[in-house]
């Protein structure tokens, strides 16, 4: 059975970057077909798309984000890794990872999913 | 980007009855619409894809209609676990996008 695990700081001071790491069991972060991504959900509010990767390296990024967003993946650790930079209270979600069938298909695994709350 | 728009924003429903979801796009999403089930604390979890197939596991009680703008979430007898907020999500160009989601509550 594949499994997600989110990781990472829970508090991010504001100005700095978020820094969250999946890491995926049970399965190969290579096959064929299926792209990895990041989706984030404020308290109270709805789901909203980050980005996405292939284990080739090809990402998709939300273009809200685009310039602050950075999604990278580690076969060698079956891991994948979302970097935000210059986060504000807006950033404050619960960031979920998950499997993506296709590019920016959906998503039929999710990881648990983490707060990451910005503040000083 | 293509904006989802569901409707209504809360259903009061008994149990054992049908609950009705509703999901409009603003544009042609052709069949690339799924739903998904959330409760409380837990992450969302994949109901229905490409408009009409179920994902594994899920009971029929749950099916979907609809292709192009139009999209209903049909639960036919709802049970006790079915009480949740109903997401809907187009993946037919990036981003993807939700809905801002149903919550089915107990009437």
């Amino acid at each position: 059975q594949l499994q997600l695990q989110e990781s990472g700081p829970g508090l991010v001071k504001p100005s700095e970057t978020l820094s969250l790491t999946c890491t995926v069991f049970g399965g190969s972060i290579s096959s064929s077909g299926y792209y990895w991504g990041w989706i984030r959900q404020p308290p109270g509010k709805g789901l909203e798309s980050i980005g996405n990767v292939y284990y080739s390296g090809s990402v998709y990024y939300n273009p809200s984000l685009n310039r602050r967003v950075t999604i990278s993946v580690d076969t060698s650790k079956s891991q994948f890794s979302l970097k935000l930079s210059s986060v504000t209270a807006a950033d404050t979600a619960v960031y979920y990872c998950a499997r993506l069938y296709d590019s920016y298909g959906y998503s039929d695994y999710w990881g648990q999913g983490t707060l990451v709350t910005v503040s000083s | 980007e293509i904006v989802m728009t569901q409707s209504p924003a809360t259903l009061s429903v008994s149990p054992g009855e049908r609950a009705t979801l509703s999901c409009r796009a603003s544009q042609s999403v052709s069949s690339s619409l799924a739903w998904y089930q959330q409760k409380p604390g837990q992450a969302p979890r994949l109901l229905i894809y490409d408009a009409s197939t179920r994902a594994t596991g899920i009971p029929a009680r749950f099916s979907c209609s609809g292709s192009g703008t139009e999209f209903t979430l049909t639960i036919s007898s709802l049970q006790s676990e079915d009480f949740a907020v109903y997401y809907c999500q187009q993946y037919n160009k990036w981003p993807q996008t939700f809905g801002q989601g149903t919550k089915v509550e107990i009437k």
